[in-house]
């Protein structure tokens, strides 16, 4: 079966070091989203690309980049980790030709900056 | 870009009983609506969605949920719930034009108590 896979799931480490959440999809999807999901804000869209080379900031993007080089991946990389950015990440991924917009998402990388 | 509104951070109901998780959002343009669930430390997955036709809709588990464009809401609901519906719900409006614009509600806890 087709799906999207995230690691590690869970990371702890140190303000100002960099670190890379990996996703993974075999749906064959074109288009890939990055969400951080913390409590009182549900899910806000931190990067998002519709095919390979092509990447795009969402609303909450200062401090991340994403890198596509392939189809499958679209890593996530906190250039110099702060605390603001302990949360839960999920990356999802959706069909370029429909416009229903479905996502399907992994299970989500629990990241801890101290 | 559309907002979105859940009216209830925190739904407690007893089994078989019936529930309402409330949406409300804002938008000028045509929308698509979805409502995704998220089981305890899992990612989210699609329950139902709205794209176009009868204003009611219904999902997996026994879920449904009416699409109303005079008062912007899109309330989810059950007639009878089971314990295993505990869960985080999240109410997403996407605009029908652009596939990356889509906005989640800061989620409605539901418990389900026996």
């Amino acid at each position: 079966d087709a799906e999207i896979t995230q690691s590690p799931r869970h990371k702890i480490t140190e303000t100002g070091r960099q670190v890379t959440l990996a996703c993974h999809q075999t749906w064959n999807h074109n288009n890939m989203f990055w969400y951080r999901q913390d409590l009182g804000h549900g899910l806000r869209l931190i990067h998002y690309s519709y095919g390979v080379q092509d990447t795009n900031k969402g609303e909450v993007s200062d401090g991340y980049s994403v890198s596509r080089s392939n189809t499958e991946d679209l890593p996530l990389t906190l250039e110099s980790a702060a605390s603001s950015q302990t949360s839960v990440y999920f990356c999802a991924s959706s069909e370029m030709t429909g416009l229903s917009g479905e996502l399907f998402f992994g299970e989500g990388s629990r990241l801890t900056v101290l | 870009a559309q907002s979105v509104t859940q009216l209830d951070s925190q739904v407690p109901v007893f089994e078989e009983a019936p529930v309402e998780l409330r949406c409300n959002y804002s938008s000028s343009v045509s929308v698509y609506l979805f409502w995704y669930v998220q089981y305890p430390n899992q990612g989210l997955q699609l329950l139902l969605k709205y794209l176009s036709g009868s204003t009611l809709v219904k999902g997996i588990n026994g879920f449904e949920a009416e699409f109303n464009k005079s008062q912007t809401s899109f309330h989810l609901r059950k007639p009878s719930v089971h314990i295993s519906d505990t869960a985080e719900y999240f109410c997403a409006p996407q605009g029908a034009y652009n596939n990356n614009d889509m906005r989640f509600g800061a989620g409605t806890r539901l418990t389900v108590k026996p």
